[in-house]
């Protein structure tokens, strides 16, 4: 197993345009968290899944927002019409049910100019 | 929901000195505590952990103890490296779930050889 990995790792958007970045979590957790992390910040919750399911979404994300697992493995992130303010680490990490900890990923520094 | 509080930085030591990072939290019961730390350009990693009161998590030289009285996870290490500058992020579940992490605002640690 190769960890969790996240693509791409770095993303350099102009101002509303859309962007989609992707999380493959360790094959065998069936728990995917989606954190933003900004500059001096410990990472901040955005959404979970347990399997297919979006179980929680934090008031950080806006309808611009979405994150899919459609088929309870990898998950995709997409923000629509970015924003500077967009701009920031995003985090994905993975976790078997009742486990204690999460797996993160590399990440992915988006910049939005 | 819970919460964590942990000393700002940045943290300058010289190699071999004894380091502490002061965490306190807040917390319904007795969740399980965690040290994550961020090498440069990375994602976080699971440091140590420490699942109930008085355990002691320890990794890599680096240790915390669990103490209720005084509702502290100070991480601790007696001779550091350069290879340790990292930030260092305590952390705890939220409302004592097993499904969602929140996260300190983060330490930097800077070794100087």
């Amino acid at each position: 197993d190769t960890g969790v990995s996240q693509d791409p790792r770095h993303k350099i958007t102009k101002r509303g345009q859309n962007v989609t970045f992707r999380c493959d979590p360790i094959s065998e957790h069936n728990r995917l968290y989606w954190y933003r992390q900004t500059l001096g910040q410990g990472p901040e919750f955005l959404t979970y899944f347990q399997n297919e399911a979006q179980l929680e979404k934090s008031r950080l994300l806006s309808d611009r927002f979405s994150a899919e697992r459609p088929k309870g493995s990898f998950s995709t992130l997409e923000i629509q019409r970015t924003e500077q303010g967009d701009s920031a680490m995003y985090l994905c990490a993975s976790s078997s049910e009742g486990g204690y900890g999460y797996t993160f990923g590399s990440g992915t520094r988006l910049t939005v100019v | 929901g819970n919460s964590v509080t942990q000393m700002e930085g940045p943290v300058t030591l010289s190699e071999e000195a004894f380091l502490t990072i002061n965490c306190t939290y807040t917390a319904t019961g007795y969740p399980s505590l965690f040290w994550y730390v961020q090498y440069p350009g990375e994602g976080l990693q699971l440091l140590l952990k420490a699942t109930k009161a008085d355990d002691k998590g320890s990794n890599k030289g680096f240790e915390a103890t669990y103490r209720k009285e005084t509702t502290s996870f100070h991480l601790e290490k007696g001779s550091v490296q350069v290879s340790d500058s990292a930030v260092y992020f305590c952390a705890l579940p939220y409302a004592n779930r097993d499904d969602k992490i929140i996260f300190g605002k983060g330490t930097r640690l800077h070794i100087l050889p």
